[in-house]
């Protein structure tokens, strides 16, 4: 089964408006890292940002993330969309053996003017 | 300039042909994967590459094989294409073998048009 579930598919937002993707992940690991990754179109996925620590709000680049591990959950928030934040956004748990990164379905989102 | 060379960038092939994509990074990374993208798919794992060495494989076909003559190069080998392998292959790279804590880098990706 999957081992992240993401807000499913297109999320469209007006420029300016606040930012929420969900993210919530099952992992065997008591202390997983879990990661988003964005991908621009026709660009390859880089990483945004990425967490350790339970309940501390990690940030880069406009956006923020906590990792709280009691709901599994890591979701992603910015509090004001620009118009290059339209890209498919990826949530990212380990996967068993740490040998690779399980990527979720993945979350479109569209910022308009 | 980019740190992980992936050629070619795009590519037609016939199906039933063989093709092989190829992958270097210049990162020093000791860990290498093969991804897959594909309208009907999400970014899949397919292989991860650690000293030359498999570490994991998703992969159900055989058809789709690694091959490693350097630490900092994986190739992947195709063969008997099926119209349904036509999607963007990233291979990507990160600096030790676990994930954990450790940033995936992505190639540039070849596109593979399966006709």
């Amino acid at each position: 089964g999957d081992s992240v579930t993401q807000t499913e598919g297109l999320v469209t937002l007006t420029e300016g408006l606040p930012v929420m993707l969900n993210c919530t992940y099952q992992t065997i690991y008591s202390n997983p890292f879990l990661f988003w990754y964005v991908q621009h179109l026709n660009e390859s996925p880089r990483l945004l940002l990425k967490s350790f620590t339970d309940n501390k709000r990690t940030e880069h680049q406009g956006f923020h993330a906590t990792l709280h591990k009691s709901s599994s959950s890591f979701h992603l928030q910015k509090s004001s969309a620009q118009l290059s934040d339209s890209a498919l956004y990826y949530c990212a748990p380990p996967d068993s053996g740490y040998n690779k990164l399980t990527f979720g379905k993945g979350t479109v989102l569209l910022v308009s003017p | 300039d980019p740190k992980i060379i992936q050629k070619p960038k795009y590519l037609v092939a016939v199906t039933g042909s063989e093709k092989i994509l190829i992958c270097e990074q210049y990162l020093g990374h000791n860990a290498m994967y093969w991804y897959r993208q594909s309208a009907k798919k999400p970014l899949e794992f397919m292989f991860s590459y650690s000293y030359q060495k498999l570490m994991d494989n998703q992969t159900a076909s055989s058809r789709f094989q690694p091959q490693s003559s350097k630490k900092n190069h994986l190739d992947l080998q195709i063969t008997a294409l099926k119209p349904d392998d036509s999607a963007t292959y990233f291979c990507a790279s990160s600096q030790a073998r676990t994930v954990s804590g450790n940033t995936l880098y992505f190639g540039e990706g070849s596109r593979l048009i399966v006709v």
